[in-house]
């Protein structure tokens, strides 16, 4: 059981807009700066957003990161093949004191 | 460019200790934490904890307290994992993520060390 609740499952078809939700507490989501990491098949983890809403060079604009409260969400515009992976949200937690995952959304492409 | 090269496969048997390597490259060693990761068969992300490369002191996740051990050697820029009393349930990639603060991201990973514990 993942300390922070993403959909185990997201889908959309080429060019549509898919967003991924991650639901956690206030402590860890609502003090804490959310990262989103992309994992395609057999690889490690990349990070696509971190500190909320901001996204590393090298990934596209059509990532982006917003939180509200103790929720976070990841969306991804004009939807490409090449994103279908697997995602992750992160954050500190101050009761567990160490680095909390949800439990990963696997998108697909249609 | 910034690289982290883990060590390759490993096979146990319970009851035993496994250490895995990471060396990095690319960036001043000094200056970053070092987490470990691990991510069992189809599940998600674990974290285990994290070391501070320049003053050796490191952060346990509470569940991994008393069996992991991590440590880095700067003349190499090379950080160690060692995870003790192994039992099937630690079958697992083990990833090295460079970063560990709470107000960081793991920025960049080695490509992971397959962990299989067996009789």
């Amino acid at each position: 059981q993942s300390v922070l609740t993403q959909p185990p499952s997201a889908s959309g078809t080429p060019g549509q807009r898919v967003t991924i939700s991650c639901s956690g507490s206030t402590s860890n989501i609502g003090n804490y700066l959310v990262n989103w990491y992309q994992q395609l098949p057999g690889t490690a983890p990349k990070v696509v957003i971190y500190s909320n809403n901001q996204r590393p060079s090298g990934v596209p604009d059509r990532f982006s990161g917003s939180k509200f409260g103790t929720s976070a969400s990841l969306a991804i515009s004009g939807l490409q093949s090449a994103d279908e992976a697997d995602y992750f949200c992160s954050a500190w937690d101050d009761g567990l004191n160490g680095w909390v995952f949800g439990g990963g959304t696997k998108l697909t492409v249609l | 460019q910034v690289q982290l090269v883990q060590s390759g496969v490993e096979v146990k048997k319970p009851g035993a200790s496994v250490k895995v390597s990471c060396r990095t490259s690319g960036y001043t060693f000094s200056t970053y934490d070092i987490s470990w990761v691990r991510q069992a068969p189809g599940q998600g992300l674990e974290w285990l904890g994290c070391i501070t490369a320049y003053t050796y002191t490191t952060h346990y996740a509470q569940k991994f307290q008393g069996r992991v051990t991590m440590t880095t050697d700067s003349s190499t820029t090379t950080a160690y994992m060692e995870l003790l009393s192994l039992t099937s349930d630690d079958t697992a990639i083990y990833y090295c993520a460079r970063g560990g603060r709470s107000w960081s991201n793991f920025d960049s990973w080695g490509q992971g060390t397959q962990v299989t514990v067996s009789s």
